[in-house]
């Protein structure tokens, strides 16, 4: 069964700063990684899609990269701004169609 | 990518009755789920809409609680059903695109009181 673990559990920074998010999973085969953005009682947003054959995606301020042999994908967010807090989700599709979530990294930036 | 409209947005229920949610897709997705995320937990499948027929159900989920339909490649329907406070959550729906990514409903903040 994946295994998906994202640190930190939470992130408070100030504004401007860059934010590096991790995730981590324990079945390297899989078929793609996505990350999402939760705000507050609502549904996710998609940010980055990041097929099994490439190893990072960028769009904007966003960069996921992917290390599938050691199971790894990073999100960098550049220039944090306070419209970045939210709730941020790690989710790997495996060869089935199912989808594993990590527990999310909840971020800050003050203002 | 699809966009995916989920109603109710969010409903306050007796215990003992029951909520159908609905989500329309804008255009064709291969597949569609539903999810559960209890309070400050993660997102756990519940079952996956089949196109036409019964929907398949993960661990620890029943047609009888959760019935499910899918009539076509566009529309789903979940319904929580004989409802209890521990059914409190918020219930997400999602497709998954040509190119395998998945895009999610707004979700439904479901209170049980």
């Amino acid at each position: 069964k994946q295994e998906v673990t994202q640190i930190p559990a939470a992130l408070s920074v100030p504004e401007g700063e860059n934010l590096v998010l991790n995730c981590s999973f324990t079945d390297s085969a899989i078929y793609n990684l996505q990350w999402f953005r939760q705000d507050p009682g609502k549904g996710l947003t998609s940010l980055l899609l990041i097929q099994s054959s490439q190893r990072e995606q960028t769009s904007g301020r966003l960069n996921a990269s992917l290390d599938k042999s050691s199971g790894r994908s990073t999100l960098y967010i550049a220039a944090s701004q306070p419209g970045d807090s939210a709730t941020y989700l790690c989710a790997v599709r495996s060869n089935d169609y199912k989808l594993s979530f990590g527990a999310g990294t909840t971020v800050t930036v003050r203002a | 990518s699809a966009v995916i409209s989920q109603k109710p947005s969010r409903d306050i229920c007796q215990r003992g009755t029951s909520l159908t949610i609905q989500c329309q897709v804008d255009s064709q997705v291969t597949m569609m789920f539903w999810y559960r995320q209890q309070p400050g937990q993660s997102l756990t499948l519940i079952a996956t809409a089949n196109q036409g027929s019964e929907a398949t159900y993960e661990s620890g989920f029943v047609i009888d609680k959760f019935p499910i339909s899918r009539p076509n490649l566009t529309f789903s329907t979940l319904t929580v059903s004989n409802m209890s406070p521990e059914d409190s959550s918020i219930y997400l729906c999602s497709g998954q695109g040509l190119r395998g990514g998945y895009t999610f409903g707004s979700g439904t903040r479901l209170t049980v009181v």
